[in-house]
């Protein structure tokens, strides 16, 4: 099956530190790749999708400056937090799809756990 | 908000019992899934049911749809340990000319030995 990793699996950093998250594509190319943030016992909120060499299109409400999404190749994207605060701590998860079709099968990495002290 | 709401929230049955869990949406949709996420992982998918099906078997699951109540069920059969987990329903909805999913609130499925 399609394997997506995510690296780190933790972190935890200082008030004002950026910290960059990478999701890659193992054994496909990933056209598409999606950043979630979940909070503990609630579910995923999409706060972007990435297409590789294009801008990401980030969900309403969701900062730009604050979260830089890049994907620069069909197996990885990466998500920067950007001068992190506590109230960015969350598990931050990312997907990939390679089918092309429209709300096909995505494919999750494990998660990042982001704590921001 | 356009997520869906699963109903239960949480669930707690013995094994060997069957489990359902409901998704409620909101929009027309291409199709719908099914994934799972153990405590503090990533989601595995489960399975999809596209807009023109009704039910769809894999193992031990049965997803129904119907579409006119815009709703869908997951039914799990013969229950084990190793079925606790939160499931999440996703949809695909349309007109939208992308491929992003829009999960539902999900249930927490609690299988004791």
């Amino acid at each position: 099956g399609a394997v997506v990793s995510q690296h780190p699996s933790w972190v935890i950093c200082k008030s004002g530190t950026s910290v960059k998250i990478e999701c890659r594509s193992l054994d496909f190319q990933a056209t598409t790749m999606f950043w979630y943030r979940q909070f503990p016992k609630q579910s995923l909120m999409l706060m972007a999708t990435s297409n590789e060499g294009s801008k990401a299109t980030y969900e309403q409400g969701v900062e730009k400056d604050k979260f830089l999404i890049n994907h620069a190749s069909l197996t990885l994207s990466t998500l920067t937090v950007t001068s992190a605060h506590p109230e960015d701590s969350s598990f931050y998860i990312c997907s990939a799809s390679g089918a092309g079709g429209w709300g096909e099968t995505q494919y999750f990495g494990p998660g990042t756990r982001l704590l921001v002290l | 908000s356009q997520q869906g709401e699963e109903d239960p929230q949480a669930l707690s049955i013995q094994e060997g019992e069957n489990a359902t869990m409901n998704c409620s949406y909101k929009t027309s949709i291409n199709n719908l899934q099914w994934y799972r996420q153990n405590s503090g992982r990533g989601l595995v998918h489960l399975i999809l049911i596209r807009s023109n099906e009704r039910e769809k078997h894999s193992g031990r699951l049965r997803v129904t749809l119907d579409t006119s109540k815009k709703s869908s069920s997951l039914l799990i059969t013969a229950s084990r340990a190793a079925d606790t987990a939160s499931y999440f329903c996703a949809t695909a909805p349309v007109p939208h000319n992308t491929d992003k999913l829009i999960f539902g609130t999900g249930t927490r499925l609690q299988v004791f030995p």
